[in-house]
């Protein structure tokens, strides 16, 4: 089945900084890639997601890259906020989403 | 719904006892999705449905562990003598197809064995 490795498991910013989660992933036939903030207690809600069949989409100040060749994928936050303080998931879909161990940001103000 | 919505919120439950999750998807969402979410860990995949079918349980980590959807539409996961193990956020999350269109995850459910 599917494997997902995601790094760092904690990632600590200054505010204004841009902040860079990787993921690789191991089954080739994996088409799609969500990504998935959670803050405390709360659910995980998708921020943005890619499909295989581009290299890269962004959504304001959140990015993500994709190269298949290689198989990962990384998140990227410019100009990070306090408020962007949670612990991010990637994931990748096979039969289903398969999800890496989650990556703790911490935005210091 | 407007969303997924999951019951109990909170549940505690001594060992050896029976507990029930109930999921309520997005009303016409065919994908239905258990994971189970251990404090500071991803969300790890239990089981999958479309529609009333179970088309995989791979995750489901005992026979103790026990899901369904009848009618297509609300799912119960049910776990028999519940063991300290199995203490837990149990998440559900539906999708119109799939799951390639992303998934909406309800609140889930914080289950305690004590």
């Amino acid at each position: 089945g599917e494997n997902v490795e995601q790094h760092p498991s904690t990632l600590s910013v200054q505010e204004g900084d841009s902040a860079v989660i990787k993921c690789t992933y191991s089954d080739s036939a994996s088409n799609y890639f969500p990504w998935y903030k959670q803050e405390l207690g709360k659910r995980p809600q998708l921020i943005i997601d890619i499909r295989s069949n581009v290299g890269e989409k962004k959504d304001q100040r959140i990015a993500v890259t994709l190269n298949k060749t290689a198989k990962h994928f990384s998140l990227h936050i410019t100009e990070t906020q306090p408020e962007d303080s949670a612990v991010y998931f990637c994931a990748a879909l096979g039969r289903a989403l398969t999800f890496g161990s989650g990556t703790r940001l911490q935005v210091q103000p | 719904g407007a969303g997924v919505s999951q019951s109990p919120r909170y549940k505690v439950a001594k060992r050896g006892q029976d507990v029930a999750l109930r999921c309520d998807p997005i009303s016409g969402h065919v994908s239905l999705f258990w994971y189970q979410q251990a404090l500071g860990q991803g969300p790890e995949f239990l089981t999958y449905f479309q529609n009333e079918a179970q088309l995989d349980k791979s995750g489901l980590p005992s026979d103790r562990f026990f899901a369904e959807r009848p009618e297509g539409s609300v799912s119960t996961l049910k776990i028999q003598r519940t063991q300290q193990e199995d203490s837990a956020v149990y998440l559900c999350a539906s999708s119109l197809a799939g799951g390639a269109d992303g998934y909406t995850f309800g609140s889930g459910t914080r289950l305690t064995v004590v």
